[in-house]
């Protein structure tokens, strides 16, 4: 089993609608959780971070945090052709010297 | 002004060849890191430095050495170039525990043909 699990898509979403993106993790001991956007030929970027069970917005981005079920999820509201992007999550086990990614997801906003 | 700079941005050099990467950091952070990304887009980790102290040191060929000369600077040598070493290599820094994720560097293509 991999430690952070995503589906690579690629996922398409209308302009517009909303995108959800997940991820589940293996190890219960994780206490902070990161997802990074990464466009194409350039370097991931750090959008939301999540440490605590629930939701947390800002912007048009809400990540959702469940450390019972281990998944973490990213919610994009109203998507935008610039949007479309590699999204990765990352996991660190608390007081760890390493953030763990998933193999991202792809995805596509269509005009 | 850039947080966490690489380079070269592009490396293109034949298989045998001894060839290094460079990264500063000026966010005043204490840990670097040197992450591999394939083809695939996965990001594995390779080394990780605080304070200028090895302290992550993966599953990875020891033809590839990390130097880091004070705590803003972390460089990493690769000896005899293989075809497989073909990828992109990001640095990152962090404040001394990665808890608050990291900044990542514009990273390096590097092609061995």
């Amino acid at each position: 089993q991999k430690e952070v699990e995503q589906n690579s898509g690629p996922l398409s979403v209308p302009e517009g609608a909303i995108a959800s993106l997940n991820c589940t993790y293996s190890d219960r001991g994780s206490q902070s959780f990161f997802w990074y956007r990464q466009y194409s030929g350039k370097s991931p970027e750090l959008i939301m971070s999540i440490y605590s069970n629930g939701d947390k917005e800002d912007g048009r981005f809400t990540a959702q945090l469940n450390k019972a079920s281990q998944y973490v999820s990213l919610l994009i509201r109203d998507s935008q052709p610039s949007d479309s992007a590699t999204y990765l999550c990352a996991v660190n086990r608390g007081g760890a010297q390493k953030l763990v990614f998933g193999q991202g997801t792809r995805l596509t906003i269509n005009p | 002004d850039t947080a966490v700079s690489q380079t070269p941005k592009y490396l293109v050099t034949q298989m045998g060849n001894d060839k290094s990467i460079k990264c500063e950091q000026n966010l005043g952070h204490d840990t670097m890191y040197w992450y591999k990304q394939d083809s695939k887009k996965f990001l594995k980790i390779m080394f990780s430095y605080n304070n200028k102290e090895l302290i992550i040191n993966e599953t990875v060929p020891n033809r590839f050495s990390p130097k880091s000369p004070d705590k803003a600077h972390l460089n990493l040598h690769i000896n005899s170039l293989e075809l497989g070493d073909s990828a992109v290599y990001f640095c990152a820094s962090s404040h001394r525990t990665a808890n608050y994720g990291y900044t990542f560097g514009s990273g390096t293509r590097l092609t061995v043909v």
